[in-house]
């Protein structure tokens, strides 16, 4: 069974830097095909994709939000990181991470998801 | 970026009837490779999304098959055939052909 949990703070101010952890379980990220991505949700809106590592270590990210994320992994921890420079409160949102396969193409499972919010 | 923008916004239903729900791209999903990359998924309340559909019309593990997709090029439907309560939610298309990639807005059905 693959489970995935997002980690990190509750609350950050703004300009600060966001660091966000996804456990998962059930899968290895050394898997051709395989990749895990980074999906955030703001208060009652849509999804909005920010970015994508895959096995290979290669890294895709989101155009309006590159120049403020990294996104890395550490296949001995089963973890992939995301971080965001310099928060701002529209950036207030619930963050997945999910499984991204290239069989079918889609993102699948998802984590529970973090509400992250940007106040000072 | 490809904009993916869904109709309607809301889709009030009756347990039993059909539904259905549109996803248009700003650009065809078709890949050099021949695949189109349009995928659609559930969000039920208070719960993260789950993949229902993937390449047009494929259902997911353990998808129900009163779901299907279909279309081409730039014009996608997901329809239920007999709405139950548990398919209360926000339904979303993503497209997986072009970085970035992108979701539509959002379909909120409900009873």
């Amino acid at each position: 069974q693959i489970t995935l949990k997002e980690s990190g703070p509750t609350l950050v101010k703004p300009t600060q830097t966001l660091t966000l952890t996804c456990f998962f379980s059930g899968f290895s990220l050394t898997t051709s095909g395989v990749g895990v991505g980074w999906i955030r949700q703001p208060p009652g809106k849509a999804l909005e994709w920010l970015a994508l590592i895959y096995w290979d270590d290669d890294k895709r990210y989101s155009p309006s939000l590159k120049s403020r994320l990294t996104i890395t992994k550490d296949i001995s921890k089963n973890q992939v990181v995301l971080t965001m420079t310099n928060m701002d409160p529209v950036d207030t949102a619930t963050y997945y991470c999910a499984v991204f396969s290239t069989v079918f193409i889609g993102f699948d499972p998802w984590g529970q998801g973090t509400l992250v919010t940007v106040s000072s | 970026d490809i904009v993916m923008t869904q109709t309607p916004l809301s889709s009030p239903v009756t347990l039993g009837q059909p539904a259905s729900i549109s996803c248009r791209s700003s650009q065809s999903l078709v890949h050099s490779d021949g695949n189109t990359y349009l995928s659609w998924l559930q969000q039920r309340p208070g719960q993260p999304p789950r993949l229902l559909i993937y390449k047009i019309s494929n259902r997911f593990s353990g998808v129900p098959d009163r779901f299907s997709g279909s279309g081409a090029g730039t014009d996608f439907t997901l329809k239920i055939s007999r709405v139950e309560a548990e398919d209360v939610g926000v339904y979303y298309c993503m497209q997986a052909t072009q970085f970035p990639l992108t979701f539509g807005g959002g379909t909120k059905v409900e009873i």
